[in-house]
């Protein structure tokens, strides 16, 4: 079975500094992808960023970046430059690549202060 | 990436009463799935429709329940039947690209049953 880890319900960050969120996830399957998503206040799902488990290099997409450590089985989302926007809720997901079904973990909840 | 919508966006619904909703995606696609989100909850994925094939459904969701189709490459809907106040929530559709593991979503549909 397959389990993701976000321990931090809520994260505060000042407009324009970094800030990471943490995932640690669980599988035996070596081959898996992990997924970050943002869910605004209007509830819609937004795609952020991917990394999959044979992937050398940490995906990056604009202000999001993935710290991939295998090791540690753990896939943090780093923000930088925060704006105000960036307020939402924000879910680690993994999904086996033999599987199709995106665990989630609980979210954390970010709020950006100006 | 893919454009997905969602209708309705939102309903207010009796209960022991049945909603039909439909997802429609700007592409086509082989794989597409239907998650719910309760109240404060994480995504928790209720079925795997293919096209020309039937859904298949995780544990603690039946066919009964949850009817759904797949006509073509770019549309399904998801019916909640005969419902209660403990199906009040958001439905997701999403959809993965045939070229990569990513997965986007639709906007998403609020039910509150009274």
């Amino acid at each position: 079975a397959q389990k993701i880890t976000q321990t931090q319900p809520g994260m505060f960050v000042q407009e324009k500094e970094a800030v990471t969120l943490d995932c640690t996830y669980d599988t035996s399957d070596p081959s898996y992808g992990l997924f970050w998503y943002k869910q605004p206040s209007s509830g819609e799902m937004i795609f952020l960023i991917y990394q999959g488990s044979y992937d050398q290099q940490n995906a990056t997409e604009g202000r999001y970046s993935l710290n991939f450590q295998k090791a540690r089985k753990s896939a943090n989302l780093v923000i930088s430059a925060s704006q105000l926007g960036d307020s939402a809720m924000y879910f680690c997901a993994m999904r086996v690549l033999s599987g199709y079904a995106l665990n989630f973990g609980k979210g954390t909840s970010l709020l950006v202060t100006p | 990436s893919a454009v997905i919508s969602q209708k309705p966006s939102r309903d207010i619904c009796q209960r022991g009463t049945s909603l039909t909703i439909q997802c429609q995606v700007d592409s086509q696609v082989t794989m597409m799935f239907w998650y719910r989100q309760q109240p404060g909850q994480s995504l928790t994925l209720i079925a795997t429709a293919n096209q020309g094939s039937e859904a298949t459904y995780e544990s603690g969701f039946v066919i009964d329940k949850f009817p759904i189709s797949r006509p073509n490459l770019t549309f399904s809907t998801l019916t909640v039947s005969n419902m209660s106040p403990e199906d009040s929530s958001i439905y997701l559709c999403s959809v993965e690209m045939d070229t990569t593991y990513e997965q986007y979503f639709g906007p998403g549909t609020r039910l509150t049953v009274t």
